[in-house]
C-alpha cells in the first residue's frame, strides 16, 4: 500500500518559536495534501490543503500567517507553526491521495506541545 | 455542512465478544465511507473503505455495512482480543475526487482480557 511519512512524531517546544512539520508521500506523487488537527477528546478536523505549486486553502478559522504550508515538490508537504502558544498544541496529521486511488492514506502523525 | 457521530464514545467489552460500533452522519450525499483505528498517540491506519454504492464490506474479522439513505454505517468486530483496544474513527468522503474527510470523535474500545 501507499505509504505517507510524517516527520517528527512527536516535538516539545517553547512557546514563541516555530515549528516544522514534514509530510512526504514515499512511493507516489500527491499534487495534493491535507492537513488535519485533533485536540483532545475532539475529532480530527481539516485544516487546509496543500497544493502543489500554488497556494493552499485554509478552512474557516485556521489561520494562515500562523500555520505555513508549503508543497515544493510532488512528494513533501510542510506546516510550520509560527510563534507557537500552548494553545496551539494538539495532534497534527497529513494525508495524501494517490492517483487511481479512492482514498487518501495518512501519515503517522505528530504530537505538538507548547510549553 | 456534514456532521459525523459516533455512538458509543466509549465501550469496555471482555475478550471475546462481539461487538458493533455505529457511526451516523447527517448528509447522505457521501462519495465513501472510511473506518479507521486510532492507538494512542500513533496516526490512523485503514480498516475498510465503504464506497457509496456498496452495502459492506469484509477484512478478517471485520465487518463495516452502510445505509447510505438513512445515514448509518457501523463496524462489527468478532470474536474481540485485548490487541483490539484502539479508538475507532469513522469518516465520510463527500465526493468523486475530493479526500477532504469528515470525521467523527470515534469510539474508544477496551478489550478486557
Amino acid at each position: 500500500g501507499a505509504v505517507v511519512s510524517q516527520h517528527p512524531s512527536w516535538v516539545i517546544c517553547k512557546s514563541g518559536t516555530s515549528v516544522k512539520i514534514e509530510c512526504r508521500s514515499l512511493d507516489f506523487q500527491a499534487t495534493t495534501m491535507f492537513w488535519y488537527r485533533q485536540f483532545p477528546k475532539q475529532s480530527l478536523m481539516l485544516m487546509a490543503t496543500s497544493n502543489e505549486g500554488s497556494k493552499a486553502t485554509y478552512e474557516q478559522g485556521v489561520e494562515k500567517d500562523k500555520f505555513l504550508i508549503n508543497h515544493a515538490s510532488l512528494t513533501l508537504s510542510t506546516l510550520t507553526v509560527t510563534s507557537a502558544h500552548p494553545e496551539d498544541s494538539s495532534f497534527y496529521i497529513c494525508s495524501a491521495p494517490r492517483t487511481g486511488s479512492t482514498e487518501a492514506f495518512f501519515g503517522q502523525g505528530t504530537r505538538l506541545t507548547v510549553v | 455542512k456534514q456532521e459525523v457521530t459516533q455512538i458509543p464514545a466509549a465501550l469496555s467489552v471482555p475478550e471475546g465478544e462481539n461487538l458493533v460500533l455505529n457511526c451516523s452522519f447527517t448528509d447522505s450525499a457521501i462519495y465513501n465511507l472510511q473506518w479507521f483505528r486510532q492507538d494512542p498517540g500513533k496516526g490512523l491506519t485503514s480498516l475498510l473503505l465503504i464506497q457509496s454504492s456498496q452495502r459492506e464490506q469484509t477484512s478478517g474479522r471485520l465487518n463495516a455495512s452502510l445505509d447510505k439513505s438513512s445515514g448509518r454505517s457501523t463496524l462489527y468486530i468478532a470474536a474481540s482480543q485485548p490487541g483490539d483496544s484502539a479508538t475507532y474513527l469513522c469518516a465520510v468522503g463527500p465526493g468523486a475526487g475530493s479526500y477532504q474527510l469528515t470525521f467523527g470523535k470515534g469510539t474508544k474500545l477496551s478489550v478486557i482480557p
